[in-house]
């Protein structure tokens, strides 16, 4: 089946210490995305990517890491610099890099640091 | 960071109704627009990606309008079931250049 997974499902960290969240994608798909959800509030981008080995920060990239070394694979790394970092987080693709093509979402991993 | 809005927030229907919800956007150097599904425990899914003002998108019972020049969507839900109940998310692009902006979404139920 093709589509996009993501683990764990939760994730519980200490304050302090660096996390980072996996999304896998084999539809073969060129362009990946991080978003954040927080309670009332839409998505909002965190970094994006439109092609291996290159990314660009979206809306709300301080505080987080990204790399994309393979085209199915796009980590998250939530470092001890993110003030906020509970949230539930969802990493989505898309064919290319336009805007005109629907995005692929994964389940989502919900992150918690005490 | 652009303001998209979506309206109402949440919205009670009963089995058989009819509803519509609204999103609203920038008019200018308008792109494209999406709408999105998102179930408790599921991924969003899409529904509709539109990018032509006048655009007009059927899926079974659930349509979508879409007036770029004045910045705004419909979406028409025809006979809600409650299979239906969700939230209903669209986004904005004003570029090709991968940011879609998210509304905040409406929160659909639908009681049998």
């Amino acid at each position: 089946d093709g589509g996009i997974t993501q683990s764990p499902k939760y994730l519980f960290r200490k304050e302090g210490q660096n996390v980072t969240l996996s999304c896998e994608q084999n539809l073969n798909h060129d362009a990946m995305y991080w978003y954040r959800q927080d309670p009332g509030q839409g998505l909002r981008l965190i970094y994006y990517s439109q092609i291996v080995n290159d990314f660009q920060k979206g809306d709300i990239a301080e505080g987080y890491s990204v790399s994309r070394e393979k085209k199915e694979s796009f980590p998250l790394t939530v470092t001890s610099a993110q003030k906020n970092p509970t949230a539930f987080y969802l990493c989505a693709s898309s064919i290319d890099g336009t805007d005109r093509y629907e995005q692929y979402f994964g389940p989502g991993t919900r992150l918690t640091v005490t | 960071i652009l303001n998209v809005e979506q309206s109402p927030q949440s919205l009670h229907v009963q089995e058989g109704d009819s509803t519509n919800f609204t999103c609203s956007f920038p008019s200018s150097n308008f792109y494209a627009l999406h709408w999105y599904r998102w179930e408790t425990a599921k991924s969003p899914e899409a529904l509709f990606v539109m990018t032509l003002n006048g655009d007009e998108k059927k899926k079974g019972r659930i349509s979508a309008t879409l007036n770029t020049k004045e910045g705004y969507s419909y979406l028409y839900i025809k006979g809600s079931q409650p299979e239906d109940s969700a939230t209903y998310l669209c986004a904005f692009s004003n570029n090709a250049g991968n940011m879609l902006t998210f509304g905040g979404g409406t929160r659909l139920m639908v009681k049998p």
